[in-house]
């Protein structure tokens, strides 16, 4: 079964520092990830997807994700952080289990903090 | 383009009563998901369907949740009788579908955030 690891809880980081939130996953086959932000009280938007192609994946809001194979890894970066980017943070991986049924599976998240 | 709506964004209710979310895809969208967030846990599906058809309910806890997708476009999540364990938020989520076609974005709504007392 796929699985993505979201190995920290919570990260803090100072407004203006760049920011890196971790995740490494587990698949079968190609892996096809996403992230997700949720804002307090929000539903899930959508960030970035890494599909294929070229491994640093640009996304809103400044954000983007490196895709490492050897290690497994598609953590997500941005240069500058704000402290409006405060949210839960979501890895997540595609499980298709049939050709064109698709579902999202997720790791348990990461509380981002920017410290003004 | 509209995203994914959901109604009631908030609900609380005693154990034991009942409780209907409903949700309206994005326009097109044949794939819709239903997906519970239990505070501090990652989301995890309840059920998928595309167009009106259950594709993936394995997950749902079917002596008490049930979900139905009539006519292929919005979709209602039941839940009767509740527990005080179904406190979450349900997500609903849509997506496009085409056969031989993968990595589609999953978008997702507001979500219905349920408090059962």
């Amino acid at each position: 079964a796929q699985s993505v690891a979201q190995p920290e809880d919570q990260v803090n980081v100072a407004e203006g520092n760049p920011l890196t939130v971790k995740c490494t996953y587990s698949v079968s086959g190609n892996p096809y990830l996403f992230w997700y932000v949720q804002y307090p009280n929000r539903g899930l938007q959508f960030l970035l997807k890494y599909i294929t192609g070229d491994n640093l994946v640009k996304g809103s809001y400044g954000f983007e994700a490196e895709f490492n194979k050897s290690q497994t890894s598609f953590h997500l970066k941005k240069p500058s952080a704000l402290v409006s980017d405060s949210a839960l943070y979501f890895c997540a991986v595609r499980d298709l289990y049939r050709l064109g049924n698709e579902k999202l599976t997720f790791g348990t998240g990461t509380r981002l903090t920017i410290i003004p | 383009e509209a995203g994914v709506a959901q109604s009631p964004r908030y609900k609380i209710i005693e154990k034991r009563q009942s409780v209907a979310f409903w949700c309206n895809p994005i326009s097109g969208h044949a794939t819709l998901y239903w997906y519970q967030q239990i505070l501090g846990q990652g989301p995890k599906l309840l059920i998928q369907f595309q167009n009106n058809g259950v594709v993936d309910d394995s997950q749902l806890p079917k002596d008490r949740f049930s979900a139905e997708r009539l006519k292929g476009v919005d979709s209602t999540l039941k839940i009767q009788p509740a527990k005080l364990e179904d406190s979450a938020v349900y997500l609903c989520a849509s997506s496009l579908t085409d056969q031989g076609v993968s990595g589609n974005t999953i978008y997702f709504g507001e979500g219905s955030w349920l408090t059962v007392v």
